[in-house]
């Protein structure tokens, strides 16, 4: 078992340029999430999908689109790049029920640096 | 809204006890969950409280009060490879979402 994948591991972006980040998940979770964490903080929920077909908006989706393109896998696409963008961000999966009980299984994460 | 409030830092002394409070403030709420992250690490999940009281796991506790929103996170026998940054978390809206609190750096001195 991978767990959770993530590519790219690094990224360095120019203001304007758009990108997909990747993530799968080999575990046969219904929950996927995409987080963002800038230094010193916490992580922040950009959106989420509760189970295959559905996804729904977390804290900060503004400049973020997702696409939950089977059960196993959760693309976080940046339409038009831009340096508050810079930051790390984790894709994450829960539960073969999807509820608030459920570990979440953390990617290794994308370094994204906007210039 | 939904907010977290949590130390930004904690120092302890290796074989020591810490305490790791968070307090919290949600529309809904059905669970409250402490989260581990080593620098340049990913945050792994150490565990979860629904209901009030004492969950123990190891060396790691963790306890809930509902009707205070409050939680906190405890750990024993404080080892080096314990300092990292701990993050509470509540399900509050909705149960698959999951709001993280800004994290408690602790530091252990030998």
């Amino acid at each position: 078992n991978a767990g959770v994948t993530q590519t790219p591991k690094f990224q360095v972006l120019k203001t304007g340029q758009s990108m997909t980040l990747q993530c799968a998940q080999d575990m046969n979770h219904n929950s996927m999430y995409w987080y963002r964490q800038d230094p010193g903080m916490g992580l922040r929920l950009i959106y989420y999908s509760a189970s295959e077909g559905t996804t729904d908006k977390g804290e900060v989706p503004n400049g973020y689109n997702v696409s939950r393109l089977n059960k196993r896998e959760f693309s976080l696409r940046l339409e038009s790049a831009a340096p508050s963008q810079t930051s790390v961000y984790f894709c994450a999966s829960s539960g073969l029920a999807g509820g608030p009980g459920d570990t979440q299984y953390f990617g290794p994460g994308t370094r994204l640096t906007v210039l | 809204g939904q907010s977290l409030e949590q130390p930004s830092e904690v120092t302890a002394v290796e074989g020591a006890i810490v305490q790791i409070n968070c307090t919290y403030q949600t529309s809904g709420f059905y669970g409250l969950s402490w989260y581990q992250q080593h620098d340049g690490g990913a945050p792994t999940f150490l565990s979860y409280n629904a209901l009030d009281g004492l969950e123990e796991t190891g060396r790691f506790s963790s306890f809930l009060s509902r009707s205070d929103s409050y939680g906190y996170l405890l750990l024993q026998e404080l080892q080096m490879k314990d300092s990292a940054s701990y993050f509470c978390a509540v399900s509050g809206s909705s149960a698959s979402k999951i709001i993280f609190g800004s994290g408690t750096r602790l530091s252990i001195r030998p």
